[in-house]
């Protein structure tokens, strides 16, 4: 079965400096990776995706992912964070099944908090 | 957000009664999804719809219904069978290819008093 796995609950980082936030995958074939951020009572935002090609993946407000197949990871980083970083990150990988639903299977989320 | 719509953002639902939440989309994408949001629990698939007139029940769609009559809407259904229905609740669309971006409404946030 098609998993991801977000093992940190909550990442804590000073602004100004660099962010990760980590998700590994278990899937069979290819995978579609994706990233999203959701601020408090509100939707998810895409972030970025991986579907092929690169390995280092650029996104929206200043963040990238890196696609590492041997490892089985795709971790958000961003050089600077920002206060206003400060959110709920998703990690989720593409359901690509005989049934081709589309569907997204998703982390458990990540909080991250950027402190002044 | 932009171009999908959910309604009401919040909705108060005493015990037994049925409640619908709608969902509408005008960036022309054929497949809809529901999804129930609970802290510490990520995002699991209550049902989804990847053409008009047809959907399918997702990973806990017990409790809940869906209709999709017409491309641009996708209304839940929370009905008295569901035990516990307080949650938040996000609709999403996405195009027709695997390698399509999945889009996501506001949300509605369900209390049942």
């Amino acid at each position: 079965a098609q998993s991801v796995a977000q093992p940190e609950d909550q990442v804590n980082v000073a602004e100004g400096n660099p962010l990760t936030v980590k998700c590994t995958y278990s899937v069979s074939g290819n995978p579609y990776l994706f990233w999203y951020v959701q601020y408090p009572n509100r939707g998810l935002q895409f972030l970025l995706k991986y579907i092929t090609g690169d390995n280092l993946v650029k996104g929206s407000y200043g963040f990238e992912a890196e696609f590492n197949k041997s490892q089985t990871s795709f971790h958000l980083k961003k050089p600077s964070a920002l206060v206003s970083d400060s959110a709920l990150y998703f990690c989720a990988v593409r359901d690509l099944g005989s049934s081709n639903t589309g569907k997204l299977i998703f982390g458990q989320g990540t909080t991250l908090q950027v402190k002044p | 957000d932009g171009g999908i719509t959910q309604s009401p953002k919040y909705l108060f639902r005493k015990e037994g009664q049925n409640v619908t939440l709608s969902c509408e989309q005008n960036l022309n994408h054929d497949a809809m999804y529901w999804y129930r949001q609970d802290p510490g629990q990520g995002l699991r698939l209550i049902y989804y719809s990847q053409i008009v007139n047809d959907f399918q029940k997702g990973d806990i769609a017990e409790g809940y219904s869906v209709s999709r009559e017409k491309k641009e809407s996708f209304p839940l259904t929370v009905t008295s069978a569901q035990k516990n229905p307080t949650a938040f609740y996000l609709c999403a669309t996405q195009g027709n290819g695997a390698q399509d971006t999945q889009y996501f409404g506001p949300g509605t946030r369900l209390t049942v008093l």
